[in-house]
């Protein structure tokens, strides 16, 4: 079935580093690709996506490029903030009459100032 | 766009009580609404999937007796945990969804429950 496996954290960096996630997955076909980010205390937010191979999403800084040809999607931001901090999930959207949103285990990012 | 509110963002009652927590789309129509349960340092549990004016679908191991869902319009669906114990104290978050699968669920910001 689908799946997603996603690089496991935590991840410490110090304010301004290079930062990247890495998700790679396993589906039929070519899905959309999504990456959600959870701020403490709250829900998740959509943070990119990317609707087919070679699409790159963008958002806050974050990139991540749809690449078949490894089924992966990872996430990178050239400079991260405090403000950053947060717990990551990539996702693929359900498939085979299922409803299930597929998420990684999260990865949680601290960056120090 | 694509907001949803979720409503309260935090309980806390006796053991017991019952809870309603809402879910609403603000400015889109939610086709399908959905229910998770987070853990602590976990990542989500979808609980069930909920259509407009249908029965809401659980998830293996949730009792659908205990967790009513209720989604009455393409902008409301509401949880109620019946009869709550310490054990349901938790983090619950809607999501709602406009369109098909390969559509982003948009999230509400959570329900902290926290049962005494």
């Amino acid at each position: 079935g689908n799946s997603v496996t996603q690089m496991e954290g935590p991840v410490t960096l110090s304010e301004e580093a290079f930062l990247t996630i890495n998700c790679t997955y396993t589906a039929t076909g070519y899905p959309s690709l999504f990456w959600y980010v959870q701020y403490p205390g709250e829900g998740l937010q959509l943070l990119l996506k990317a609707t087919k191979a070679d699409d790159k999403g963008s958002n806050k800084g974050f990139e991540a490029t749809y690449r078949k040809e490894t089924t992966s999607f990872h996430l990178e931001k050239g400079s991260v903030q405090v403000s950053d901090s947060a717990v990551y999930f990539c996702a693929l959207p359900p498939q085979g009459g299922s409803e299930k949103l597929v998420f990684g285990k999260g990865t949680k990012l601290t960056v120090n100032p | 766009g694509a907001v949803v509110s979720q409503h309260p963002s935090r309980v806390i009652c006796k053991s017991g009580t019952s809870v309603k927590i809402e879910c609403r789309s603000l400015d889109f129509q939610a086709t399908t609404m959905f229910w998770y349960r987070q853990f602590p340092k976990q990542s989500l549990m979808l609980m069930a999937t909920s259509n407009e004016g249908s029965k809401a679908t659980y998830e293996q191991g949730v009792e659908k007796d205990k967790f009513l869902i209720n989604h009455a319009s393409l902008t409301l669906s509401t949880l109620t945990v019946t009869s709550a114990h310490p054990e349901d104290s938790s983090f619950y978050i809607c999501s709602a969804r406009e369109g098909s699968g390969h559509q982003p669920q948009h999230f509400g910001d959570g329900t902290r429950l926290s049962i005494l």
